[in-house]
């Protein structure tokens, strides 16, 4: 699986957007990009994935670059309960392996 | 839809017991069960792989005699830790997919081993 890479921590107003970036450039063409968010201790949850086109959701929207190296989570309009780590992970197969997460904190 | 169990929430018990973790796929059914687990300020970290009937697949590192999965339907999953030590305490998640690769997780196990 291709490896990704993640800011470690960011920053959103309550109510604004939280445009969250992921960095996969060694991606295969096979493998898709899976969004999950884990508040803590609670399991992950998931958001969204893709593999070449935009897709939205009632959760978030996922921007994928066209040469699938970068992609960008937006949450449209952050709340407090927004406030978690999200992985971002590319995948081939069935098996997931996280990475370190963006911790996310929504500021009132 | 894709609701994912686990029982016990959390679970302390004394160095060289073992102790027995549910997981269930609630309204779907689970080809494939995913076990993971994750120290304090990090992340998940994969530890093996189960499909329905078969033996689990264990990641590199992964003492299969020591986590004994169990896979014997398509809603249930069981994860034995067997001669529990304390460097076993951790946060132990699984998860579930069905025909498709998207991962429900549940909601997790706290074990604390004294």
């Amino acid at each position: 699986d291709a490896k990704t890479t993640q800011p470690p921590s960011m920053d959103c107003a309550e109510g604004r957007a939280a445009n969250l970036p992921c960095n996969h450039s060694t991606i295969s063409g096979n493998e898709y990009v899976y969004w999950y968010r884990q508040i803590h201790s609670q399991g992950p949850q998931y958001i969204i994935h893709g593999l070449k086109n935009n897709e939205t959701n009632e959760m978030a929207s996922l921007i994928i670059t066209e040469d699938r190296k970068s992609s960008t989570l937006i949450l449209p309009h952050a709340t407090l309960r927004d406030t978690a780590v999200y992985y971002c992970i590319a995948v081939t197969g069935n098996q997931f392996y996280f990475g370190t997460g963006t911790s996310l904190t929504v500021i009132p | 839809g894709a609701v994912v169990s686990q029982h016990p929430s959390w679970v302390i018990c004394k160095s060289g017991t073992s102790v027995k973790i549910e997981c269930r796929s609630l309204d779907f059914q689970a080809t494939t069960m995913f076990w993971y687990r994750q120290f304090p300020k990090q992340s998940l970290m994969l530890m093996a792989t189960s499909n329905e009937g078969s033996k689990a697949t264990y990641e590199q590192g992964v003492e299969k005699d020591k986590f004994l999965i169990n896979h014997a339907s398509l809603t249930l999953s069981t994860l034995t830790v067997t001669s529990a030590h304390p460097e076993d305490s951790s946060f132990y998640i699984c998860s579930a997919a069905g025909t498709g690769e998207t991962q429900y997780f549940g909601p997790g196990t706290r074990l604390l081993v004294l």
